[in-house]
């Protein structure tokens, strides 16, 4: 079993719908949790960086944690083409120390 | 301010031989990680240098290697090179003054093919 799983998709949405997606992780003792945007032949891009349970937003971008079910998720509103890339979940923490652990990435299709 | 830079941004090689990839991070930030992302496996994490000394390695064999300069900016190299090592590298850059500044930024990564 991997230590984070995501689903990869793809998830095909119409323009204006909201994106929800999410990743499971296994080990309790991870703390930080990001997501990254990635479009193909670019280097990931940092969406949100975020500590603790709860909400955290930026713009259309809303992502949540729940540390008691090992779950977190990023949701996109007023979805735009542009935001058609894939998003990789990672988390840090516990005895892997600054080792940035990877979902598999889910990726976005967002069609006009 | 400048993002993290790596060069360069594509290469092809043959099996059997060596390369080295550089990474220049973003001014102040004396982290930098190396990882291997490839459509199999995704991102898996390389290694990790913090002033100059390596912090943290991942499951890569020995044919891996890297190192940082004084100035921060790092380099790796993988020798005897494998068709399997055809990947794009990608370069991550943070503060790294404890977890809570970890952020890490990426570069666009250097697209290895070994042929």
């Amino acid at each position: 079993q991997k230590e984070v799983e995501q689903d990869p998709g793809p998830l095909s949405v119409p323009e204006g719908a909201i994106v929800s997606l999410n990743c499971t992780y296994s080990n309790s003792a991870f703390q930080y949790f990001m997501w990254y945007r990635q479009y193909s032949r670019k280097g990931p891009e940092l969406l949100m960086y975020t500590y603790s349970s709860g909400n955290k937003e930026d713009g259309r971008f809303t992502a949540q944690v729940d540390k008691s079910s090992k779950y977190i998720s990023l949701f996109i509103r007023d979805s735009q083409p542009s935001d058609s890339a894939t998003y990789l979940c990672a988390i840090l923490g516990g005895a892997a120390g600054n080792k940035l652990t990877f979902g598999g990435g889910t990726r976005v299709l967002v069609k006009p | 301010k400048a993002g993290v830079t790596q060069t360069p941004r594509y290469l092809i090689k043959t099996r059997g031989q060596q390369v080295t990839l550089s990474c220049s991070p973003i001014s102040g930030h004396r982290s930098v990680s190396w990882y291997q992302q490839t459509p199999g496996q995704g991102l898996q994490f390389l290694f990790e240098y913090f002033s100059e000394t390596q912090r943290n390695k991942g499951n890569f064999p020995g044919r891996f290697s890297g190192r940082q300069f004084s100035n921060s900016r790092s380099e790796m190299n993988v020798s005897t090179l494998e068709l399997g090592d055809s990947a794009l590298y990608l370069c991550a850059s943070s503060l790294s003054r404890g977890l809570e500044n970890t952020e890490a930024f990426f570069g666009q990564g250097t697209r290895l093919t070994v042929v």
